[in-house]
């Protein structure tokens, strides 16, 4: 079952707006961990923020930052004041406890000069 | 800097061949690395796990015979791509989570094999 859904294949933001990027997740292990990571075309893996299941309080990196709604299951991922820079894939993934991190299917973001 | 290596960036090799891809970790030791494959415009797809001192663990699917995991050393685990055919031209990636507590991740910069 897929644990990790990320609906927007793709986004497209004008430059200098802000942009919501979704993702749920589906656990029952209550020690979980949740990781964005931002891969451009060049392909490596970009860590942008992470959100731990017992954190009250949302995370925030910079110009990025989460939407964590645990009772829902999800954990949006917020970029404010875009950047052209900011175009690649954008992937969700979860840990659960200490096991392996899977993946959501991504979504491409675009953004527009 | 980056904190988890990989070797090589890209690999061309004919069919039949065998290939090996070597990930280290830089300035941490990983008693553990994951092995990820990622098939043009997917999502990353966990192929195993490395366990320094002990057998890999594999998911569902991925063939430990073809896909032979080596966990030599606390900051080296390599990854050789048996007999390689033309279906297992892939992105690999590998990565190793940092400390204990597993809140950061690092992933490698991924090597590009293309078996013709």
């Amino acid at each position: 079952a897929q644990k990790i859904t990320q609906t927007q294949p793709g986004m497209f933001v004008q430059e200098k707006e802000a942009v919501t990027l979704d993702c749920t997740y589906d656990t029952s292990d209550q020690s979980y961990g949740l990781f964005w990571y931002k891969q451009p075309s060049s392909g490596e893996m970009i860590f942008l923020i992470y959100q731990g299941s017992y954190d009250e309080q949302n995370a925030t990196e910079g110009r990025y930052s989460l939407n964590f709604q645990k009772a829902r299951k999800s954990t949006n991922l917020v970029i404010s004041a875009s950047q052209l820079g900011d175009s690649a894939m954008y992937f969700c993934a979860m840990r659960e406890g200490t096991n392996d991190m899977r993946f959501g299917a991504g979504t491409r973001l675009t953004v527009k000069p | 800097g980056a904190v988890v290596s990989q070797h090589p960036s890209w690999v061309i090799c004919k069919s039949g061949t065998s290939v090996k891809i070597e990930c280290r970790s830089l300035d941490f030791q990983a008693t553990t690395m994951f092995w990820y494959r990622q098939f043009p415009k997917q999502s990353l797809m966990l192929m195993a796990t490395s366990n320094e001192g002990s057998k890999a663990t594999y998911e569902q699917g991925v063939e430990k015979d073809k896909f032979l995991i080596n966990h030599a050393s606390l900051t080296l685990s390599t990854l050789t791509v048996t007999s390689a055919h033309p279906e297992d031209s892939s992105f690999y990636i590998c990565s190793a989570p940092r400390d204990r507590g597993w809140d950061t991740q690092y992933f490698g910069p991924g090597t590009r094999l293309t078996v013709l």
